[in-house]
């Protein structure tokens, strides 16, 4: 079975651009959810997404945003990209929460670096 | 804020040594708690967990946990470390009603001398 697969696994863009990062979650789970690691930052939480609906947001500012779609996929978009923002990012995945379900299974990442 | 404190950021052993890694929560109602490893190289992988009963837990490759309610904490042991162990370990919690949200340690870089 295949695991949480990201695309692209490198990305080098310039300050100010936009940037999209994809993620296909393990079939079967319905939750995905998307970290920072930044050097020195540990793993910050981003944005936790359900059934197609946004949960939950970690403490951001509104230009990372993200989606998913139907087929349970999703993005992260971050628009004017800052020095800072060069980080590993994490997506994971989980069936719905629950008493027997508590396992989120993690990709490999998108290694991005903002110049 | 809740936050996760893990107080080691690396640790230097030789093979055969015991490990004891640190964290500590910081969040009064109910908790889940886990052991992530991050391999060179690798995606983060789940070593342990604790969600209710035995706050002793055991988890792949001889690592062991103890949930300690009063103390806040949840330390990561295993009795004799191999060169394989090296990597970076992450403690996270997760928070009732907060799905899968985790919230992550900083990390500590365990090193194992051959």
């Amino acid at each position: 079975e295949a695991g949480v697969t990201q695309s692209p696994t490198h990305l080098i863009k310039t300050r100010g651009q936009q940037v999209t990062l994809r993620c296909s979650p393990i079939s079967g789970h319905t939750s995905v959810y998307w970290y920072q690691q930044a050097l020195g930052l540990g793993l910050q939480f981003l944005l936790w997404y359900d059934e197609g609906e946004e949960r939950n947001r970690g403490n951001f500012p509104p230009r990372f945003s993200g989606r998913q779609f139907p087929n349970y996929s999703s993005e992260l978009n971050v628009n004017a990209l800052e020095l800072e923002d060069s980080a590993l990012y994490l997506c994971a995945s989980s069936l719905e929460w629950g008493p027997g379900t508590t396992e989120a299974f993690f990709g490999q990442g998108t290694r991005l670096t903002v110049v | 804020a809740q936050s996760v404190s893990q107080h080691n950021h690396h640790v230097i052993l030789s093979e055969a040594a015991s490990l004891e890694l640190g964290c500590n929560y910081s969040y009064g109602g109910t908790v889940n708690l886990f052991w992530y490893v991050q391999y060179p190289g690798q995606h983060l992988q789940l070593l342990l967990k604790y969600f209710s009963g035995d706050p002793l837990v055991k988890g792949i490759k001889g690592f062991e946990a103890e949930f300690i309610k009063s103390k806040f904490s949840f330390n990561l042991r295993k009795p004799s470390v191999q060169w394989s162990d090296t990597a970076e370990y992450f403690c996270a919690v997760n928070l009732y009603n907060q799905g899968g949200k985790l919230i992550f340690g900083q990390g500590t870089e365990l090193s194992v001398k051959p």
